[in-house]
């Protein structure tokens, strides 16, 4: 399978604890975003990179979550010091440079519960 | 901000006829991109078709077609023929157009359910 790949699929944990979530988007992707999306509510946008350089984070992205993408491949969305509100599928999305507007390749997400 | 209204939280529709999903959005903006994504269960979301504001024919995709309606800030997605792969959530979705169309802004869905 040659799509966007997210790991854990599932995560439970308990709140303050620390959680990392990773994403390996398709392999000639330069664009990687992470959403997040609450139960009932659409996609959010929470920040964006192209290739290593983190171009755009949301305000929803508080100073308890950071997003890396060394090298410009995989990239890793940790969150520190879990709240329950932080319980959500976390969504990652990539596309190519040049790649049609507004059309992102999602991964299936990780979907956090915190206890 | 722009916002974007899902006024359906869940429709249903028998296999084989026509269903149509409703969706209004509010910008100020004058370009700018509309979308409708599926979300099967437990499976990534994807695109299902795209218009242009600046664009008056509305777009169409197989049995997937958009009802654009630029001075009503409307853009309703119809269902043709449907499915049972099409039972799914639908979300309809914004962005601007130029460099941040990437920063889509969604709705917040609608169930649709297919009966066989």
């Amino acid at each position: 399978d040659t799509g966007v790949s997210q790991n854990p699929r599932h995560k439970i944990t308990k709140r303050g604890q620390n959680v990392t979530f990773r994403c390996d988007p398709i392999s000639e992707h330069n664009r990687l975003y992470w959403y997040r999306q609450t139960l009932g509510q659409g996609p959010e946008f929470l920040t964006y990179f192209q290739n290593e350089a983190q171009l755009e984070k949301s305000r929803l992205l508080s100073d308890r979550f950071s997003a890396e993408r060394p090298k410009g491949s995989f990239s890793t969305l940790e969150i520190q010091r879990t709240e329950q509100g932080d319980s959500a599928m976390y969504l990652c999305a990539s596309r190519p440079a040049g790649g049609s507007a507004g059309e992102l390749f999602f991964g299936e997400g990780s979907r956090l519960t915190v206890l | 901000a722009q916002t974007v209204t899902q006024s359906q939280p869940e429709m249903s529709v028998q296999e084989a006829e026509t269903v149509t999903l409703s969706c209004t959005y509010d910008t100020s903006e004058s370009d700018y991109y509309l979308f409708w994504y599926k979300q099967p269960p437990s499976r990534q979301m994807i695109l299902v078709i795209r218009q242009e504001a600046y664009k008056q024919q509305n777009a169409t995709e197989n049995r997937f077609s958009v009802n654009f309606q630029k001075a009503a800030k409307s853009f309703s997605l119809k269902i043709s023929d449907s499915q049972l792969g099409d039972a799914a959530m639908y979300f309809c979705a914004y962005s601007k157009s130029g460099g941040s169309n990437y920063k889509l802004t969604f709705g917040k869905g609608t169930l649709l359910t297919v009966n066989p």
